[in-house]
Parts: C-alpha cells; sequence; structure tokens
C-alpha cells in the first residue's frame, strides 16, 4: 500500500531535551516536506526537500533540522524543543515537485508533539 | 500577510444539499490550486485541483470553480453527505519549484 508514515504518532516531550520524527514513503516520491498546524493557523511548511541530499528552508524553519540521506526517509529533529514548538506536524510526499499539473502531495497521518 | 485566506471558519449544511467552500488569493502569481479534506487523526488527503488555464474542474460530486480576475475559488459539494463532515484546506502554488501555500481551513459540518 502506498503510504508516508510517521513515528511516533504522539510525543510529549521536556523543554531541550533532543528528539527525531521519522518520516517514510514507500511510493519513490523525490520530493518531500514537513508541515505544523496548529489552531487558527493552517499549514505552514517548515523545510522541504527537492530529492538526496537537497533540502531547504520553508516558512517556519526556525528551531528545527532535517536530514534527506535517502530517497524514502526525511527525518525532521528538533535538537531542543520549546514548548512553543507543541503542535501537530504533517509529513508529505510528492512525485517531483514543479513537475506541471503534478503538485498532489501525500500527507503522513500526524505526530502530536507536546513539549513540557 | 495571509496569501490565501479562508475566511469562514465552519460551515454546516443538511445532508443532501449543496456545500459550497469559499477561498481567496492575494497572489497573481498563483497558477495552480488545491483541495485538500482532512479527518480527525488523519493526514490531510487530495481532493481535487484546478489549473490557472481552466476555470472549472470536476470530479463526481466535487466541483472547483475559479475566478481569476476575482482572485477567488470555491469548491463545490452536491449531494452533500455525511461523510463529507472534515475540515477542507485551500492550497495555492505558482509554476516551478515554489511551495503550496495554504488557507486556514474550514470545518464542514453535514447534518443528517
Amino acid at each position: 500500500e502506498a503510504q508516508v508514515t510517521q513515528n511516533p504518532r504522539y510525543l510529549i516531550t521536556v523543554t531541550g531535551k533532543k528528539l527525531t520524527v521519522t518520516c517514510s514513503q514507500n511510493m519513490n516520491h523525490e520530493y518531500m516536506s514537513w508541515y505544523r498546524q496548529d489552531p487558527g493557523l493552517g499549514l505552514r511548511q517548515i523545510y522541504y526537500s527537492m530529492n538526496v541530499e537537497v533540502t531547504d528552508k520553508g516558512d517556519v524553519p526556525e528551531g528545527y533540522k532535517v536530514s534527506r540521506k535517502e530517497k524514502r526517509n526525511f527525518p525532521l529533529i528538533l535538537e531542543s524543543p520549546s514548548p512553543n514548538q507543541t503542535s501537530l506536524y504533517f509529513c508529505a510526499s510528492s512525485l517531483k515537485w514543479g513537475l506541471a499539473g503534478r503538485y498532489e502531495q501525500y500527507f503522513g497521518p500526524g505526530t502530536r508533539l507536546t513539549v513540557t | 500577510d495571509q496569501q490565501v485566506k479562508q475566511n469562514s471558519p465552519s460551515l454546516s449544511v443538511q445532508e443532501g444539499r449543496i456545500s459550497i467552500l469559499n477561498c481567496d488569493y492575494t497572489n497573481s502569481m498563483f497558477d495552480y490550486f488545491l483541495w485538500y479534506k482532512k479527518y480527525p487523526a488523519e493526514g490531510p488527503t487530495f481532493l481535487i485541483s484546478i489549473s490557472s488555464i481552466k476555470d472549472k474542474n470536476e470530479d463526481g460530486r466535487f466541483t472547483v470553480f475559479l475566478n481569476k480576475s476575482a482572485k477567488h475559488l470555491s469548491l463545490h459539494i452536491v449531494p452533500s453527505q455525511p461523510g463529507d463532515s472534515a475540515v477542507y484546506f485551500c492550497a495555492a502554488k505558482s509554476s516551478g519549484n515554489t511551495p503550496l501555500v495554504f488557507g486556514k481551513g474550514t470545518r464542514l459540518s453535514v447534518i443528517a
């Protein structure tokens, strides 16, 4: 089954304790992206990756890191989480970004993170 | 500055009637528009899209209309079903390697 998986689905942690949210897709997609969803703010892009070893900042990258060592995986790293990073996080992938008319993104189920 | 606006946070419609969800945008460079549906505890799923060279795209019960001069698009669901109850996000992008810009979403409730 074609899908984007995220782990963990739920995480409660404390300020400053490094964490990683994993994201994996099995569709051989080149493009992957991380979003956060906050009440009243919709979906905002954190980081994206056009392909292996190619990553770039989205709208709200502060406090986050990513890596893309393999095509299927795109982990989101919070080196020193703070309470303002409490949010619902979504990973998404797309076949090939910029390919005209093929801008559908496939989203993972989400990771609800609480930082106390 | 919010480039994609969904001014109605919520909408309630009776089963069998038409649901109309609206979206306005400010960036005239946007040339591709998408609608996503999101159920609780799930990720958004792609619903329907439209290119700026069209003014209408239809897929079953779902139709998206684009009015470029007004920078406005709408999603029509006919007939509405209880399973359509979800949050709907409008998204837009300009050509090339540019990101999707999402609206804040509209929560649709279809009442049986």
